[in-house]
């Protein structure tokens, strides 16, 4: 089944705790592309890759780290979680220059 | 810059009716426009698009949508609202540059039986 995988679904983790959500695609994409969701501000973009080895901001890419060795994964790095990093996240991928992006089921990261 | 504003950030119908949820876009360029779904809990799931050709585009569950040109909207539509229905939609314009999905603050419906 074509699928985008993030893990974990849930996190709770204390301010400064270096953490990974991880992200995998198993439809050959090069596009991969980090989002946060938070109530009233819609999804906005943190990171996206056009391609392994190639990375590049977003919208509020601060305090945030990715990496892209694989075509087929993108971890989301957070060295020093801060609670104002709290949010709903989600990893999408698609074909380059493709209409259509697809989502992962989300990763709900609470900071205290 | 491109742009999306979504009117109203509840609406509330009831089972059968009508539903209407607006979206006003921003593009200097022809733009690639979306609507997606989140039920609770859930992940974000495409409900249809807009690239070229057809201005009324039709989608999953029943929904459409009609791309406006001179009034920049893309309004999305559904005849008969069910309470599956139930969830928050997002409207969004794809970036013709870097392939980023710019969305609007969303709209949560509410279906009432």
């Amino acid at each position: 089944e074509a699928q985008v995988t993030q893990n974990p679904r849930y996190l709770i983790t204390v301010t400064g705790k270096k953490l990974t959500v991880t992200c995998s695609q198993n439809m050959n994409h090069e596009y991969m592309s980090w989002y946060r969701q938070d109530p009233g501000l819609g999804l906005r973009q943190i990171y996206y890759s056009m391609n392994v080895e190639v990375t590049d901001k977003g919208d509020v890419p601060e305090g945030y780290k990715v990496s892209r060795k694989e075509k087929r994964n993108f971890p989301l790095i957070l060295e020093s979680p801060s609670p104002n990093q709290t949010s709903l996240y989600f990893c999408a991928s698609g074909t380059q220059g493709a209409v259509e992006q697809y989502f992962g089921p989300g990763t709900r990261l609470t900071v205290t | 810059a491109q742009s999306v504003t979504q009117l109203g950030s509840h609406v509330s119908v009831s089972e059968g009716a009508l539903v209407l949820l607006r979206c006003n876009y921003s593009s200097s360029v022809p733009p690639y426009l979306f609507w997606y779904v989140q039920y609770p809990n859930q992940g974000l799931q495409l409900l249809l698009k807009y690239t070229t050709g057809a201005t009324l585009v039709k989608g999953i569950n029943g929904f459409e949508a009609e791309f406006k040109k001179s009034e920049t909207s893309f309004h999305l539509t559904k005849p008969s609202a069910h309470m599956s229905d139930a969830a928050e939609y997002f409207c969004a314009v794809r970036n013709w540059n870097t392939d980023k999905l710019i969305f609007g603050t969303g709209t949560r419906l509410q279906v009432f039986p």
